[in-house]
């Protein structure tokens, strides 16, 4: 079936330093990917998304790209700030079919100031 | 986008008991989902409940443990029957609107303690 493999946290790191999550995603078809992320005390929120190859998607200074070669959607930002402290979790859902989300195992970033 | 709300927040029961999720949709949406986040986990779907159908369980969950309504486009219950301690998570309802592109907006969570 369908999974998300991400890179094993936690992560720490300092203030503006430069972010890379990876995520990797193993799918029968063309699925859509996602970015949520869950803030301390706080719900899941959609980060960002694409729905299909070179796509990339972009919000609060979070970028990933679609790359269908190697089956990835890292997250990336260039200046992190504490703010950014939280869970992320990559997720896919197929676009046919349940359209259920399957989720990768989440990573804690934490930012020091 | 979707606003979505759960009651209650959280709650502590006893073994044995059971409790009932409320999930409220401020728009009508087809598709409704159920998921639970143990301890430091990440989400696992427990089922698909779409209106007027019998809700899809995902491998490993079952109707006579998890129970789910749907009575209308903007509601949900999930009960979590019979509870042990392993049932100690954050229960989560989400709803993919339509013309989102599989997209799922969540709800804040229920988060059960079992003792």
């Amino acid at each position: 079936g369908d999974s998300v493999t991400q890179m094993e946290g936690p992560v720490t790191l300092s203030e503006e330093a430069f972010l890379t999550i990876n995520c990797t995603y193993t799918a029968t078809g063309y699925p859509s990917l996602f970015w949520y992320v869950q803030y301390p005390g706080e719900g899941l929120q959609l980060l960002l998304k694409a729905t299909k190859a070179d796509d990339k998607g972009s919000n609060k200074g979070f970028e990933a790209t679609y790359r269908k070669e190697t089956t990835s959607f890292h997250l990336e930002k260039g200046s992190v700030q504490v703010s950014d402290s939280a869970v992320y979790f990559c997720a896919l859902s197929e676009v046919q079919g349940a359209q259920k989300l399957v989720f990768g195992q989440g990573t804690r970033l934490t930012i020091n100031p | 986008s979707a606003v979505i709300s759960q009651k209650p927040s959280r709650d502590i029961c006893q073994r044995g008991t059971s409790l009932t999720i409320q999930c409220q949709v401020d728009s009508q949406v087809t598709m409704m989902f159920w998921y639970r986040q143990q301890p430091g986990q990440s989400l696992t779907l427990i089922a698909t409940a779409n209106q007027g159908s019998e809700a899809t369980y995902e491998s490993g969950f079952v109707i006579d443990k998890f129970p789910i309504s749907r009575p209308n486009l903007t509601f949900s219950t999930l009960t979590v029957s019979n509870m042990s301690p392993e049932d100690s998570s954050i229960y989560l309802c989400s709803v993919a609107p339509w013309g989102t592109y599989n997209e799922q907006f969540f709800g804040p969570g229920t988060r059960l303690t079992v003792l």
